[in-house]
């Protein structure tokens, strides 16, 4: 089973909707990130947190909110999608124990807004 | 600012050598990733070098020059399936492990 899951993994809605897009790891990571991916822009984090109690704005968190459900969870929401944000969706995890602070990526999920 | 460079796209023969170069000015470095994304993949873990040097993995070398703000990955003896992009990621100071990413290098191997 992967360790970081992302759901939905496609997604298609129309301008104005609401859309949750949905992250759960198994690694016991405390630290999470949500991360947009465009054509030529490389990877830009929305949102990162360190824990249930800790949220951070990335560079481009307007239009986006997040949800630190658990530890193990953290969800990314679109209050009312518009054409722009449609891109590649990552989330993933980072530890600090052992030295290791790479960050393990989930599958993604493709978000398009018509 | 931040601001991380790297070439847009490179081309190389199969069981050719290719050196992606990246440069980056950040207000704060704890480290450079590179990472390596097939198309509508994630980004899989290539290296990490937090110190000056050459880091040699298998086919995969890393190099790392703080004072220049310089970093490289060398890819050796490629093969069809190192046709990718390559993500060079600086590691920013704090707590966090935040990281900021080039826009990437598409590589193309031919035949």
């Amino acid at each position: 089973d992967a360790d970081v899951t992302q759901t939905p993994r496609n997604r298609i809605t129309k301008t104005g909707k609401r859309i949750m897009l949905e992250c759960s790891q198994t690694k016991g990571h405390d630290r999470m990130y949500w991360y947009r991916q465009d054509p030529g822009l490389g990877l830009r984090l929305i949102y990162y947190s360190f824990d249930v109690k800790d949220i951070n704005k990335g560079e481009i968190s307007d239009g986006y909110s997040v949800s630190r459900q658990a530890q193990a969870k953290f969800s990314l929401s679109l209050e009312s999608a518009i054409p722009n944000q449609t891109a590649l969706y990552f989330c993933a995890t980072s530890d600090l124990g052992g030295g290791r602070i790479e960050q393990f990526f989930g599958p993604g999920t493709r978000l398009t807004v018509l | 600012g931040q601001n991380i460079d790297q070439p847009t796209e490179m081309t190389a023969t199969e069981g050719a050598i290719v050196q992606i170069n990246c440069t980056y000015q950040t207000s704060g470095f704890n480290g450079l990733f590179w990472y390596q994304q097939h198309a509508g993949e994630a980004p899989t873990f290539l290296s990490y070098n937090v110190l000056d040097g050459l880091e040699e993995k298998g086919r995969f070398s890393s190099f790392l020059s703080r004072s220049k703000g310089y970093s490289y990955l060398l890819l050796k003896e490629l093969q069809m399936k190192d046709s990718a992009s390559y993500l060079c990621a600086v590691v920013l100071s704090g707590g966090y492990n935040k990281l900021i990413f080039g826009a990437g290098t598409r590589l193309a191997v031919h035949p």
